[in-house]
């Protein structure tokens, strides 16, 4: 298994609070992603970073920002926290295998916004 | 924008039986990457398959294999021998050639009958 942690595992928190979830890897993969997943819409892409400092939108970015200071490190920020983002969230890593840049995924985030 | 489709949101199948999960999308390029991954109940996104669009052979993994048509933009999954472990979630995706994102279809969850 990819050495991919998240944490913390599961959150509950209240509308209007900042929120922070850390993805941690020990792959040295150049790639990392945040995702989130809810019900009848698999998985969907916030963010993502090809390299330290180096981050992109994805599809669903509004309300979320992220940081990278370190290839192992990758932070999803909610800066004030709303029901809606109220998710599963996973984190990703990938870098260049034998034919494409597959992705492994940690094993998420339980995100509940009272 | 690409799209990936899974019309199939339930299926089920009886034990050492043989089952396949369809899935289409749509894309205006040649050359990408196709995937299907499982998620038990655990939550654990798990890589079961992968398909290179420039390979015409469809890609095996033990009872794990996959009808790739390209022209026809369909990528279904076939299960051989099914086992109870095998009941889970299993989710359809896209990736373009550079390798940035993952567009998932919205899942089949697959129950398998003793």
């Amino acid at each position: 298994d990819a050495g991919i942690t998240q944490s913390p595992r599961h959150k509950v928190t209240e509308t209007g609070t900042p929120v922070t979830l850390r993805c941690h890897q020990t792959e040295n993969h150049r790639y990392m992603y945040w995702y989130r997943q809810d019900p009848g819409h698999g998985l969907r892409l916030i963010h993502y970073s090809y390299g330290v400092k180096d981050t992109d939108k994805g599809e669903v970015s509004d309300g979320y920002s992220v940081s990278r200071s370190k290839t192992e490190d990758f932070l999803l920020t909610l800066e004030s926290a709303t029901s809606s983002q109220t998710s599963v969230y996973f984190c990703a890593i990938s870098d260049l295998g034998t034919f494409s840049y597959e992705q492994y995924f940690g094993p998420g985030t339980r995100l509940t916004v009272t | 924008a690409q799209t990936v489709t899974q019309s199939q949101p339930e299926m089920s199948v009886q034990e050492a039986e043989t089952v396949t999960l369809s899935c289409t999308y749509d894309t205006s390029e040649s050359d990408y990457y196709l995937f299907w991954y499982k998620q038990p109940p655990s939550r654990q996104m798990i890589l079961v398959i992968r398909q290179e669009a420039y390979k015409q052979q469809n890609a095996t993994e033990n009872r794990f294999s996959v009808n790739f048509q390209k022209a026809a933009k369909s990528f279904s999954l076939k299960i051989s021998d099914s086992q109870l472990g095998d009941a889970a979630m299993y989710f359809c995706a896209y990736q373009d050639n550079a390798g940035n994102m993952l567009t998932f279809g919205g899942g089949t969850r697959l129950m398998v009958k003793p």
